[in-house]
């Protein structure tokens, strides 16, 4: 495996239902971030994990909780959730430096539909 | 709070012709990134800028950060029906783990 992979590619969860999304880079970084995205509108940085520390919790409400063990891997695990939850879940990420961050590298996306 | 502004917002072109998108900015940043995404993808980075006035070229593609650090534009020539997606320019800060995403420009190329 090589980037950054994410699973499931598609999840259909009821909104009484606890699923996780699992994101996975292989690119020896050293921060990894969950994005929203929904449709016609810009991109929600939800979380930022910096040398697996959070960083950064962009308000996001509590039936979103990240985890990240590793350097390597990150989780976003989903309970209660609402229909407007559903959207494109992007994982991603980067080297960051004491000189700032440069690119990110995204996943696939895990298309999340709440019913 | 630093901000991205995309434009055009949307574009539908002709295969063929020419196309320009801009990202402006009041501030400065570190480095500069242009990501194409395609429906249900993730974003694919095609370049990332870092020097004022630097001028990157991917085929048709012509990047260009502004001399100020602070704009940026993607310059496409002869567009392809492949060439339609998302763009998105993406600014990173002088420190800290974030990018600054704009809010991207819809491109159609029309065979």
């Amino acid at each position: 495996e090589t980037g950054v992979t994410q699973t499931p590619r598609h999840l259909v969860m009821g909104m009484t239902n606890k699923k996780s999304l699992k994101c996975e880079q292989h690119l020896g970084h050293n921060a990894m971030y969950w994005y929203k995205q929904s449709a016609k509108k810009p991109l929600e940085l939800m979380f930022v994990y910096s040398l697996e520390e959070r960083v950064e919790n962009n308000s996001v409400p509590s039936r979103f909780s990240p985890e990240c063990p590793n350097s390597s891997h990150l989780f976003l695990h989903l309970h209660t959730l609402q229909p407007e939850d559903s959207a494109l879940y992007l994982c991603a990420s980067s080297q960051v430096w004491t000189s700032g961050t440069y690119e990110q590298y995204f996943g696939p996306g895990t298309r999340l539909t709440v019913t | 709070t630093q901000l991205l502004e995309q434009s055009p917002q949307f574009l539908s072109i002709q295969e063929g012709e020419n196309l320009t998108v801009y990202c402006n900015s009041s501030s400065v940043f570190s480095s500069l990134q242009w990501y194409r995404q395609e429906p249900g993808e993730g974003p694919v980075l095609l370049v990332t800028v870092v020097t004022g006035g630097e001028v990157k070229k991917l085929k048709r593609l012509t990047f260009q950060f502004g001399d100020a650090r602070k704009d940026s534009s993607l310059h496409i020539t002869a567009a392809q029906p492949g060439d339609t997606g998302l763009y998105l320019c993406a600014g990173g800060e002088t420190s800290g783990s974030r990018l600054t995403f704009g809010e991207g420009t819809q491109l159609t190329v029309n065979p």
